[in-house]
């Protein structure tokens, strides 16, 4: 079966731009996760759906949102983009929530801010 | 602060030796996983550890999660080039919250 799928791959944006990165997780799955890679940070955790709904979020300004539609696919947005916003952002797909639910990547959306 | 601290950040061996990467927190976690991730790629689950004390063995690397479930060590043997690649932990509790990774290169 397909895996996850980001889109774009790569992207590049000026400051104060807005953005939106789209995520279309393994059929069947209802829980998508998203995350934000920098060499600095490591991977940090931005927000979770399930069932269209957030239920879970990252420390990240409210510049940052996200949401899920009915078919399990997530868009996540940034507005007013800041040079730091330039990332590899990863999209996790899960089964189901749960403690030990296997998430399944992404190959990620690479977000160059300048 | 980082919740999940890996050591060593980077390491280089030459292709048949052994290798142990580090993965320490002071909070305790229901199960951690680890990951591996290519460049260009998104990371790939490498096992689940649940219990504490478990030990789960992948063909070359065995994989230990510490008794009081706060930390975890990943062990590979006879290292071969395509075991190259950044190691992510990850512990669970109501999210996953990933360390910075462990960069490991296997030199043939």
């Amino acid at each position: 079966k397909a895996g996850v799928t980001q889109t774009p791959r790569y992207l590049i944006k000026t400051r104060g731009q807005q953005v939106t990165l789209s995520c279309s997780p393994i059929s069947g799955h209802r829980s998508v996760s998203w995350y934000q890679q920098t060499p600095g940070q490591g991977l940090q955790f931005l927000f979770e759906y399930f069932s269209e709904t957030q239920r879970n979020k990252g420390n990240f300004p409210g510049r940052f949102s996200g949401r899920q539609f009915s078919n399990s696919r997530s868009e996540m947005n940034v507005s007013t983009l800041e040079l730091g916003d330039s990332a590899l952002y990863l999209c996790a797909s899960s089964l189901e929530r749960g403690l030990n639910t296997e998430a399944f990547f992404g190959q990620g959306t690479r977000l160059t801010v300048v | 602060t980082q919740l999940l601290e890996q050591s060593p950040q980077f390491l280089s061996i030459q292709e048949g030796e052994n290798l142990t990467v580090y993965c320490n927190s002071s909070s305790v976690f229901s199960s951690l996983q680890w990951y591996r991730q290519e460049p260009g790629e998104g990371p790939v689950l490498l096992v689940t550890v649940v219990t504490g004390g478990e030990v789960k063995k992948l063909k070359r690397l065995t994989f230990q999660f510490g008794d009081a479930r706060k930390d975890s060590s990943l062990h590979i043997t006879a290292a071969q080039p395509g075991d190259t690649g950044l190691y992510l932990c990850a512990g669970m509790n109501n999210r996953l919250a990933f360390g910075k990774g462990n960069q490991v290169v296997v030199i043939p």
